[in-house]
């Protein structure tokens, strides 16, 4: 069975500090694995997304997230947190097996909160 | 580009009343979109997949009677609430997946439709 575990619900840094947000992933499959950010009451944005590509997958607004097989991880990082970043932040893995439809199973979610 | 649309963005209504929520790709085809339901502190989950023509794919525990998906043309799919309960209360969204020969299907997400049933 493919699932997500983000390891933290909630983080807190302050501006211009690095962020890391922690996700490790389960799956029988090659998976694809993404980021979403989610900000009060607007949609999903992709941040970046992992497809067997390159393990280093740099995203947009400064974010980046490095695919480990061997640890079953796919931490999302940025080196200097802008209050802009302030959101909801969502692991994803995607999967497709037998030509099935690709579905997303997301993550608990791990809310960052950006101090001044 | 790749924008999906949701409409209405909020919805108060009755029990027992039903609530239609549309969602659509404004700006290319969808073969497939996808339903969701987010509650207040948690993650999305989904509800159904829904294919332009045929019947929706419901996810286990997801009443096919009490949510009714329509996916007419390649461009709007419908979720119908029907006699909606106050536990129905919730943000849903939806996904549309981008029809690219040969290229990973991306999601693209409407920004969501929050119900209140009173």
């Amino acid at each position: 069975a493919q699932s997500v575990t983000q390891l933290d619900s909630h983080v807190s840094v302050s501006e211009g500090t690095p962020v890391l947000l922690r996700c490790n992933y389960s799956s029988s499959y090659s998976p694809s694995l993404f980021w979403y950010v989610q900000h009060p009451n607007k949609g999903l944005q992709l941040l970046l997304k992992y497809t067997s590509a390159a393990t280093l997958v740099k995203g947009i607004n400064g974010f980046e997230a490095e695919f480990k097989k061997s640890e079953t991880s796919f931490h999302l990082t940025k080196p200097s947190a802008h209050m802009s970043d302030a959101a909801e932040y969502f692991c994803v893995v995607s999967y497709s097996r037998g030509g099935a439809t690709n579905k997303l199973i997301f993550g608990t979610g791990t809310l960052l909160a950006v101090q001044p | 580009g790749a924008v999906v649309s949701q409409h209405p963005s909020w919805v108060i209504c009755k029990s027992g009343t039903s609530v239609k929520i549309e969602c659509r790709s404004l700006d290319f085809q969808a073969t497939t979109m996808f339903w969701y339901r987010q509650f207040p502190k948690q993650s999305l989950m989904l509800m159904a997949t829904s294919n332009e023509g045929s019947k929706a794919t419901y996810e286990q525990g997801v009443e096919k009677d009490k949510f009714l998906i329509n996916h007419a043309s390649l461009t709007l799919s419908t979720l119908t609430v029907t006699s909606a309960h106050p536990e129905d209360s919730s943000f849903y969204i939806c996904s549309a997946k981008l029809l690219v020969a040969g290229v990973y299907n991306e999601q693209f997400f409407g920004p969501g439709t929050r119900l209140t049933v009173l």
